[in-house]
């Protein structure tokens, strides 16, 4: 089962920053948090991932809390095709098994 | 120059067939997987293989059987086809296996197989 809980659907207007938020209270010490997404039935795109400390890429920035029972990822400027379904997943240290949740539908809007 | 490629992109059969899906990978990676993403969207690992070995088997009826004949090929074949295999089906593939290199799986576009 996934080890995460997302809000099933969150709205961004165009060009705001989208704050997704996840919760992964049950996390380990040795556990990375992942995120993807999935626009429209394409397959996963991989997005970010962090263990403790706040990461950024091209793409997005990932907010790990101290205690690391919560992060947010944010789009900084959301585009139209940005509207996808994004998954915080919670990766153990030394397994290939990605464990998807339900995600959070994210709806970009003019 | 796609990354990962799967192929078809579509599946329509009848139930009791037997049929396969190809994935090829052409990023040099030594790991490939095969996921289900059922009809309510969830996405779930069925195999992983690496170096052409089979790592991950998950609670998988043997009716599905991944075949790996070189490093950049996982195909997966389905015996017996049954109404409840319709899903879109995703291949991945990723540098090396877990560990301390937790590498990035990248995603085929999927098929979408249907099953009468």
């Amino acid at each position: 089962d996934a080890k995460t809980t997302q809000p099933p659907s969150m709205d961004c207007a165009e060009g705001r920053a989208a704050n997704l938020p996840c919760n992964h209270s049950t996390i380990s010490g040795n556990e990375y948090v992942y995120w993807y997404r999935q626009i429209h039935s394409q397959g996963p795109q991989y997005i970010i991932h962090g263990l403790k400390n706040n990461e950024t890429n091209e793409m997005a920035s990932l907010i790990i809390t101290e205690d690391r029972k919560s992060s947010t990822l944010i789009l900084p400027h959301a585009t139209l095709r940005d509207t996808a379904v994004y998954y915080c997943i919670v990766r153990g240290y030394n397994t290939d098994k990605l464990i998807f949740g339900t995600g959070t539908r994210l709806q970009v809007f003019p | 120059d796609t990354a990962v490629s799967q192929t078809p992109k579509y599946l329509v059969t009848q139930m009791g067939n037997d049929k396969s899906i190809k994935c090829e990978q052409n990023l040099g990676h030594d790991t490939m997987y095969w996921y289900k993403q059922d009809s309510k969207k969830f996405l779930k690992i069925m195999f992983s293989y690496n170096n052409k070995e089979l790592i991950i088997n998950e609670t998988v009826p043997n009716r599905f059987s991944p075949k790996s004949p070189d490093k950049a090929h996982l195909n997966l074949h389905i015996n017996s086809l049954e109404l409840g295999d319709s899903a879109v089906y995703f291949c991945a593939s990723s540098q090396d296996f877990g560990g301390a290199l937790l590498e990035t799986q990248y995603f085929g576009p999927g098929t979408r197989l249907l099953v009468l």
